[in-house]
């Protein structure tokens, strides 16, 4: 079946630590984005990709990484530099971009926690 | 981007229909509107979208209104699965969600 996976699930960290998310896709989708969410609030945008080795800051940057080297892979890396890294982080993709009809697709999250 | 605006919660009897409105005053003739929800801890699940025309699928209808500046969402028959949060975007080259509509089907 097509979609998205992300690993780990769970991720502890010590801070001043960096950790890696992961994010495969099997869709061919073009698109690829990462997403932040705190306990009750809505996803903000993190970075998000439209072609391979292209990627482009989203609303909340900073003390993030990403890089775009295949299409179906888009790792984020939450560096040290993030001042307040627990939270559950959602990765996903689309066909594309623009005026069409976008549907994104979501993964099952990673859920970060930083002791 | 055209930004949307939602109420923070609403209540739904089971069986009845849930019907989940957006604001969207700032659209731009050619964004479409899309409704994603999610339930607890999980990854948002797409519903819906439309541009002008109302649409309807397995899962719900979506109702634009002609000057495209507001919609609804409509579940005909809410069950108590269909508690979740509904988020209303419009997307023109990045997907921007807000808090969304906590929705709450009771028995």
């Amino acid at each position: 079946d097509g979609g998205i996976t992300q690993s780990p699930k769970y991720l502890f960290r010590k801070e001043g630590q960096n950790v890696t998310l992961s994010c495969e896709q099997n869709l061919n989708h073009d698109a690829m984005y990462w997403y932040r969410q705190d306990p009750g609030q809505g996803l903000r945008l993190i970075y998000y990709s439209q072609i391979v080795n292209d990627f482009q800051k989203g609303d909340i940057a900073e003390g993030y990484s990403v890089s775009r080297e295949k299409k179906e892979s888009f790792p984020l890396t939450v560096t040290s530099a993030q001042k307040n890294p627990t939270a559950f982080y959602l990765c996903a993709s689309s066909i594309g971009r623009g005026a069409g009809a976008n549907v994104l697709t979501f993964g099952a999250g990673s859920r970060l926690t930083v002791l | 981007d055209a930004k949307t605006t939602q109420p923070t919660s609403m209540d739904c009897a089971e069986g009845r229909a849930a019907n989940l409105p957006c604001n969207h005053s700032t659209i731009s003739g050619n964004e479409y509107v899309y409704w994603y929800r999610q339930i607890h801890s999980q990854g948002p699940q797409y519903i819906i979208h439309g541009l002008k025309n109302n649409e309807t699928n397995e899962m719900a209808s979506l109702i634009i209104t002609e000057d495209r500046k507001s919609s609804t969402l409509i579940l005909p028959h809410a069950t108590l699965r269909d508690t979740a949060v509904y988020y209303c975007i419009v997307p023109f080259n990045k997907f921007y969600f807000g808090s969304g509509t906590k929705l709450n089907v009771k028995p």
